[in-house]
């Protein structure tokens, strides 16, 4: 059964605190994704990795960051948090560029 | 920049009724993929249709990509409590991304 498992399920955190949101898939996919999920919004893509050691920004890149030192391990970093990055943080892969992507059961974060 | 806006936001139907959620955009899409998610989940892939006028059928689910791979549609036929849940298209690009529309929330009453 292939799964992407993501480290927390909920998460509070303090403003100005650095917070690490890691994402492990099992299922040997080079393209790994986070994004944001707020209503009315739909998912907005932080940052995506096609490849270990690579990253490319999306749409909502600002005070985040990302690490990839593994192919299956991919890491968002909020280097100092802030109330309005308040959201659900959802992490995927996919095997294809442009394909299905699969995703894990999203890390609720709240920062007061 | 490409954008899919997805309608309706929200819709609360009876158990029975029949509905569809258009998904439209000015841009072509390579392909496009519509997601179910549920309270607490991560979405899950539905159905991928890449064809323009390519319908495909997932029991009573049909869904449909428009002849210039511009739009989308999601029926679906007597509605059931199961159905309830957020649905999702998104469109490949061809910078390997995909791109999300805002989510169509469905209740579905017994």
């Amino acid at each position: 059964d292939v799964k992407v498992t993501q480290s927390s399920r909920y998460l509070v955190k303090r403003t100005g605190e650095k917070v690490f949101l890691e994402c492990v898939q099992d299922m040997d996919h080079e393209n790994m994704f986070w994004y944001r999920q707020d209503p009315g919004l739909g998912l907005r893509l932080i940052y995506f990795s096609y490849d270990v050691k690579m990253k490319e920004k999306g749409d909502i890149p600002e005070g985040y960051s990302v690490s990839r030192e593994k192919k299956e391990r991919f890491s968002l970093i909020l280097e100092s948090a802030s109330t309005n990055q308040t959201s659900m943080y959802l992490c995927a892969s996919s095997l294809f560029s442009g394909g299905e992507q699969f995703f894990g059961p999203g890390t609720r974060l709240t920062v007061l | 920049t490409q954008l899919l806006e997805q309608s309706p936001q929200f819709l609360s139907i009876q158990e029975g009724e029949n509905l569809t959620v258009y998904c439209n955009s000015s841009s072509v899409f390579s392909s496009l993929q519509w997601y179910r998610q549920e309270p607490g989940e991560g979405p899950v892939l539905l159905v991928t249709v890449v064809t323009g006028g390519e319908v495909k059928k997932l029991k009573r689910l049909t869904f449909q990509f428009g002849d210039a791979r511009k739009d989308s549609s999601l029926h679906i036929t007597a509605a059931q409590p199961g159905d309830t849940g957020l649905y999702l298209c998104a469109g490949g690009s061809n910078t390997g991304k995909l791109i999300f529309g805002q989510g169509t929330t469905l209740q579905v009453k017994p």
